[in-house]
């Protein structure tokens, strides 16, 4: 079944990067574009980036600046990072794949919740 | 960036009420909209696209409609598991954009 499976770490420091990997399974990377979607109290759902299936990226133009998505096809892996994080990036991060034919998000990974603090 | 905006961010309903939620566009969408159901602690559920779509899995008292720029998602008999957050999404127009979210609570 799909499946897609995060790691990265909960802390970090203002000003550093976070980076984080989505693991999938049940699919390939090849076939789907999978996105990166935060959540936060103040903000709440902001879609960040997408990386397609043929690996062209597509970001929200309010992180273009600071923001990375990129991905091994072998190793079904996305890859997000993100640059110059501050208390207002503290937020669950989701990457999330794409249905069939839409920019709906039938598959989420379990989350990773990131806080910025010294 | 099209906003989305759900006129109601909770309230409360008796289990067996019929509950419609409403999500509005800032502009035209063209029937490219999702809704979400989003549990504490859990990555939100997809459970409707195309604004009517119903996704494979989720119980039939569960429906969407709209045109333009209002949409609805109805639920028909509110059971106890159906007491959630529940957010709209557009795919029309790139970002993607959420609605903030309608929160369910049980009188």
């Amino acid at each position: 079944q799909v499946q897609l499976k995060q790691s990265g770490p909960g802390l970090v420091q203002p000003s550093q990067s976070l980076s984080i990997t989505c693991t999938v399974s049940g699919f390939s990377l090849t076939s789907y574009g999978v996105h990166w979607v935060r959540q936060s109290p103040g903000k709440g759902l902001e879609w960040l980036g997408v990386i397609w299936s043929g690996g062209s990226t597509d970001y929200n133009a309010a992180f273009i600046s600071r923001l990375s998505i990129s991905k091994d096809n072998s190793k079904s892996q996305v890859f997000f990072k993100m640059n110059s994080l501050q208390a207002n990036d503290t937020a669950i991060y989701y990457c999330a794949r794409n249905s069939v034919g839409s920019s709906s998000f039938a598959y989420w990974g379990q989350g990773t919740l990131v806080t910025v603090s010294a | 960036d099209i906003q989305m905006t759900q006129s109601s961010s909770s309230f409360s309903v008796s289990l067996g009420d019929r509950v419609t939620i409403t999500c509005k566009a800032s502009e035209d969408i063209y029937n490219r909209l999702a809704w979400y159901q989003q549990k504490p602690g859990n990555a939100p559920r997809l459970l409707i696209s195309g604004a009517t779509s119903l996704e494979t899995g989720v119980p039939s008292r569960f429906s969407g409609s709209g045109s333009g720029k209002d949409y609805t998602l109805s639920i028909t008999s509110l059971q106890t598991e159906d007491v959630a957050t529940y957010y709209c999404q557009q795919y029309w127009s790139t970002p993607p954009t959420f609605g903030g979210g309608t929160k369910l609570e049980i009188k």
